[in-house]
């Protein structure tokens, strides 16, 4: 079975900081790793995504994310903080190969201080 | 369609009503998934439908909630006997079964009075 642990319920950022989100996986095989954003109000889309290969991705939004192996980790991070990026971001994970289900992670919610 | 449906986009209702969501996957998705997201809460698990079938239903909360899909297409989520405490977003999810991102619908927002 998968599992994703998100650190931090609340992250709190000024505007124009860097932005940290944490996430741990754990998962038997290669997983694959997904990160999605929920704007006030609206459902869920998808930031960005890792499969296979660079295990840095970039996203939507000046967004990345680097898939870290050794440390099973997938931390979403942005260089600078702007206000339209408050909002959820949910880790996710899913074994890959065959009929799997996808893990959520219970949410991070930014706020950003002007 | 293109995007995942949901319907209704927001129902009221009285505590001991029945009650169906339904959901309209992205065509030719075999996962199906509910999710229930209470006020200022996370995301939380319901049920996972792979085709017609759902391997895992873990996180149906009660007995009065079940779930169907038909024809690997449509599911519809059915809470009885409606209480307070179910109020709450119902979010519908689809992908691929190649492990491709989930897409989600815009939600049913769930309000029992």
């Amino acid at each position: 079975a998968q599992s994703v642990t998100q650190l931090g319920s609340h992250v709190s950022v000024s505007e124009g900081a860097l932005v940290l989100l944490r996430c741990n996986y754990s998962s038997s095989v290669p997983p694959y790793l997904f990160w999605y954003v929920q704007y006030p109000n609206q459902g869920l889309q998808l930031l960005l995504k890792y499969t296979t290969g660079a295990t840095l991705v970039k996203g939507i939004n000046g967004f990345e994310a680097e898939f870290k192996k050794s440390e099973t980790s997938f931390h979403l991070t942005k260089p600078s903080a702007h206000m339209s990026d408050a909002a959820e971001y949910f880790c996710a994970v899913i074994r890959s190969g065959g009929y799997q289900k996808v893990t959520f992670g219970t949410g991070t919610k930014l706020q950003v201080i002007p | 369609g293109a995007g995942v449906s949901q319907s209704p986009s927001n129902k009221v209702t009285e505590k001991g009503k029945d009650v169906e969501l339904r959901c309209d996957p992205i065509s030719g998705h075999t996962a199906l998934y509910w999710y229930r997201q209470r006020l200022g809460q996370g995301l939380e698990f319901l049920i996972y439908f792979q085709g017609n079938s759902a391997p895992d239903k873990s996180g149906l909360p009660s007995d009065r909630f079940s779930a169907e899909r038909t024809g690997e297409s449509v599911s519809t989520l059915t809470i009885q006997r409606t209480q307070q405490e179910d109020s709450a977003v119902y979010l519908c999810a689809s992908n691929l079964d190649r492990n491709t991102e989930a897409f989600f619908g815009q939600g049913t927002r769930l309000t029992v009075v």
